[in-house]
């Protein structure tokens, strides 16, 4: 079946634009995370979702960074007036639920940001 | 003192030996142990998920979970260069989030 996906695959911006990233999760999969990963680093979480509620919000690295989930679904995350600092890989998983053997994760291919 | 804990190597093997992969965590009422697999310039791979002390193999993989230890470890046997990649060790305590280590990169040589 089809696994997670995230658009776009790349993106370029200048510093102070706002960027959306989009993940489509694994159909049947409620909990979705996102995560980030500089170069040569592991990984930063970022914010978890079960279903439509995000219960974990505790990685956010600052206000500018926000994320939706609709219909327990597609997610996007947002960051407001982009920094250098922000360019990283950005990375969703999914899992089948929130408990027990169901916190298998499984990781979409990724969005490049670069910030310039 | 971090969550989940990992050596950083980086680890050198020769092909066809056993590689060892060792990781530590610090909260005693984690549950659900993983490993994943992340070769340069792509995204992190479920490769092992152990639930229960004791050993559980896969194929060439096999890992070991110590409860009591607080300790989980991943064991590569007849190592191929196509397994150098980072190996990250994720710890799941039953409230959602699981919490990844930086991760050991393996190096095997032909």
């Amino acid at each position: 079946g089809a696994g997670v996906s995230q658009s776009p695959s790349n993106k370029v911006t200048e510093k102070g634009k706002d960027v959306e990233l989009r993940c489509d999760p694994i159909s049947g999969h409620t909990a979705l995370y996102w995560y980030r990963q500089s170069l040569g680093q592991g990984l930063e979480f970022l914010i978890y979702f079960q279903g439509n509620s995000a219960p974990d919000k505790s990685g956010l690295p600052s206000d500018r960074f926000s994320a939706e989930r609709t219909g327990g679904s597609v997610s996007t995350l947002t960051i407001q007036r982009t920094q250098q600092e922000d360019s990283a890989v950005y990375l969703c998983a999914s899992s089948l639920r929130g408990g027990g053997a169901m916190y298998e994760q499984y990781f979409g291919p990724g969005t490049r940001l670069t910030v310039t | 003192q971090k969550e989940v804990e990992q050596n950083s190597g980086p680890l050198s093997v020769p092909e066809g030996a056993i590689a060892s992969l060792n990781c530590t965590y610090s909260d005693r009422v984690s549950q659900s142990f993983f490993w994943y697999r992340q070769y340069s310039g792509k995204s992190p791979e479920l490769i092992m998920s152990i639930y229960s002390n004791g050993d559980k193999e896969d194929g060439r993989f096999t890992a070991q979970l110590n409860k009591a230890s607080q300790y989980v470890s991943l064991l590569i046997r007849d190592s191929q260069p196509s397994d150098s990649a980072t190996y990250l060790c994720a710890v799941n305590s039953g409230a959602g989030k699981s919490t990844f280590g930086d991760g050991t990169t393996l190096t095997v040589k032909p």
